[in-house]
């Protein structure tokens, strides 16, 4: 079992819609949690990072992390086709040290 | 604002050959990690540095080493380079000490093809 899973997707939504990315881990002492998007042949950049249980929103973005069941889950709403990328969960495990780790990403499609 | 700087952007090596990449974290950033991204694969962790002592080491090959220097700048040397070497390599530099969050601030990336 990979340490932080993803589903690959592609997920493809429609303009306007919203969009629904999931992602579970292993380590149950993880603290820390971000989501990253990656455009093709591009470097990852941060979207949202949460720590707490609940919900953060910043704009259309939302991040809600349940610590109980190890899930992380990442919706935009109002879809763009400027949203189509590969989005990347990451997690900072509980190790001592600073190593983060990274899902496989999810592909979104954003049709206009 | 300064960013993460990765040099070469670019390199072609031939098998069993040596490369060495180069990072420039961004400044007063405390962390600098390694990750390597094949074709259509998630990145994957390399080795990371805190305060210029190595802090986390992942799937890095016996034929891979990276230092931190002084000037906090960060090397990964690569030998006896094999084709399957061939991918993206990412550096990354964080602030996890004082207010800082954690989060990883990647450079361009240095694309190595092995021949």
């Amino acid at each position: 079992q990979k340490e932080v899973e993803q589903n690959s997707g592609p997920l493809s939504v429609p303009e306007g819609a919203i969009a629904s990315l999931n992602c579970t881990y292993s380590d149950r002492g993880s603290q820390s949690f971000f989501w990253y998007r990656q455009y093709s042949g591009k470097s990852p950049e941060l979207i949202m990072f949460i720590y707490s249980n609940g919900d953060k929103e910043d704009g259309r973005f939302t991040a809600q992390l349940n610590k109980a069941s190890q899930y992380v889950s990442l919706l935009i709403r109002d879809s763009q086709p400027s949203d189509s990328a590969t989005y990347l969960c990451a997690v900072k495990e509980d190790t001592g040290g600073f190593k983060t780790i990274f899902g496989a990403g999810t592909r979104l499609f954003v049709k206009a | 604002a300064a960013g993460v700087i990765q040099s070469p952007r670019h390199l072609i090596k031939e098998k069993r050959e040596t490369a060495t990449l180069k990072c420039y974290p961004i400044p007063r950033h405390d962390t600098v990690y390694w990750y390597q991204q094949g074709p259509g694969q998630d990145p994957q962790f390399l080795i990371s540095f805190y305060e210029k002592l190595e802090s986390d080491k992942g799937s890095i090959p016996d034929r891979f080493s990276a230092q931190q220097f002084s000037d906090y700048h960060s090397e990964l040397n690569m030998s006896s380079l094999e084709l399957g070497d061939s991918a993206l390599y990412f550096c990354a530099s964080s602030l996890w000490g004082g207010a800082g969050t954690g989060e990883l601030f990647f450079g361009e990336g240095s694309r190595l093809t092995v021949l």
